[in-house]
């Protein structure tokens, strides 16, 4: 079954510390995989896309990692601001039927 | 600017009565679908068309009619809305059919009484 599980639920932190969500897929055959940030009561915005052959990729203080041997993705947010709290959700894309696949999200928290 | 409208923002209605959310994209995308999320269950996909009068159901269509009469307009409606439609509802738009990102709208927070 195709599914897509991220962890945590939800995360607090503290401003301008680091933090790092994870996501891992089984979904198959894979396409690619986009991290979304949701502000509360907004659509979700694409952050950044990884394919297969990336390993990583930077959008500013935001750092995407790809295993796709291991089917795990992760975000990375550096230096967090108060702007970061939102959700962020992980859609991986797969070549059967034109399908996006959702995970569940994680709701972050950044404190002052 | 580019763009994914959807309205209303915000609705409360009663059980039965039926409504239309429409939603409308102006980017020439041939792909459109629409979701509804819901807390812990992430983002379900009700109904998507790949073009002009080609529409096919998502995951969770019970409840749901839609139309593709233009390549902009893709409108969401609820014949007899119950209780258990009551969520957060988005439309999205995509270039075409297996393109990997999607276009959200601002989104639908529909209550039904």
């Amino acid at each position: 079954k195709n599914q897509v599980e991220q962890s945590p639920q939800s995360l607090i932190i503290l401003e301008g510390k680091n933090c790092t969500l994870q996501c891992n897929y089984t979904v198959s055959p894979f396409s690619n995989l986009r991290w979304y940030k949701q502000d509360t009561g907004r659509g979700p915005v694409s952050l950044t896309i990884m394919t297969f052959s990336e390993n990583t990729k930077s959008n500013g203080r935001y750092t995407a990692t790809l295993d796709a041997d291991t089917k795990q993705s992760s975000l990375h947010i550096t230096a967090s601001q108060l702007s970061d709290s939102a959700s962020y959700i992980c859609v991986v894309s797969s070549y059967n039927f034109n399908k996006f696949y959702f995970g569940s999200g994680t709701k972050l928290n950044v404190k002052p | 600017e580019a763009q994914v409208t959807q309205n209303p923002r915000y609705l409360i209605t009663v059980t039965g009565k039926k409504l239309t959310v429409t939603c409308s994209q102006n980017m020439n995308h041939e792909y459109m679908s629409w979701y509804r999320q819901d807390p812990g269950l992430g983002l379900r996909q009700i109904y998507y068309s790949m073009n002009v009068e080609v529409t096919d159901k998502g995951d969770v269509p019970e409840g749901y009619k839609v139309s593709r009469k233009e390549k902009r307009n893709f409108p969401l409606i609820l014949e007899s809305p119950s209780p258990n439609q009551t969520s957060l509802y988005f439309c999205a738009s995509s270039p075409f059919p297996g393109s990997t990102e999607a276009f959200f709208g601002q989104g639908t927070r529909l209550t039904v009484v």
